[in-house]
């Protein structure tokens, strides 16, 4: 509905898996987000990309890999997780960074890592 | 340091008025975002403040005094789909938004 689509909707995996969240932004949009999101706390900006390239990473641990390969298209590669990643992850677009634009968010894929 | 806080948990009585209020510290401030969040769905835009006063949109206002840091929402004639979880944003001077950890509104009949 808010034209920003991630599959799958829920993962769970074990911590030795290797696994990949989709996400997918009909709106025409430049820029993309990875944001956590964790009970009762704020949402935490993971990676920017803006025309395909990285622009933020907010110290991430390398376990998780974003990959951009076109505007429309982000992908969060995931690998040797650890059970305190276990959260909601959201994808979100926007027309660009650099202004104040509002960002669509997608419903999210919930991870449980066991 | 940035931070945003904002109520935990309020409740609130179907047709009643309920008042959300956040207080920022930011560095830099490009504006003051809400969104609305029912549970297991994605986040979607309700209003933006970049200047002091008081934006109406329907049922939903919102205020912001940046001399104050301060925001609140303010949604009149509560409906039961009004139940969710709000989330106020500040935006930094890098135009990164820097999130509070949301407010859970329930309404009771």
């Amino acid at each position: 509905e808010t034209g920003v689509t991630q599959t799958p909707r829920h993962l769970v995996m074990g911590m030795t898996n290797k696994k990949s969240l989709k996400c997918e932004q009909h709106l025409g949009h430049n820029a993309m987000y990875w944001y956590k999101q964790s009970a009762k706390k704020p949402l935490e900006l993971m990676f920017v990309y803006n025309f395909k390239e990285q622009t933020e990473n907010n110290s991430v641990p390398s376990r998780f890999s974003p990959e951009c390969p076109n505007s429309s298209h982000l992908f969060l590669h995931l690998h040797t997780l650890q059970p305190e990643d276990s959260a909601l992850y959201l994808c979100a677009s926007s027309q660009g960074t650099g202004g104040a634009y509002e960002q669509y968010f997608g419903p999210g894929t919930r991870l449980t890592v066991t | 340091g940035q931070n945003i806080d904002q109520p935990t948990e309020m409740t609130a009585t179907e047709g009643a008025i309920v008042q959300i209020n956040c207080t920022y510290q930011t560095s830099g401030f490009n504006g003051l975002f809400w969104y609305q969040q029912h549970a297991g769905e994605a986040p979607t835009f309700l209003s933006y403040n970049v200047l002091d006063g008081l934006e109406e949109k329907g049922r939903f206002s919102s205020f912001l005094s940046r001399s104050k840091g301060y925001s609140y929402l303010l949604l009149k004639e509560l409906q039961m789909k009004d139940s969710a979880s709000y989330l106020c944003a500040s935006m930094d001077s890098n135009y990164q938004l820097i999130w509070g950890a949301g407010t859970k509104l329930i309404i009771k009949p």
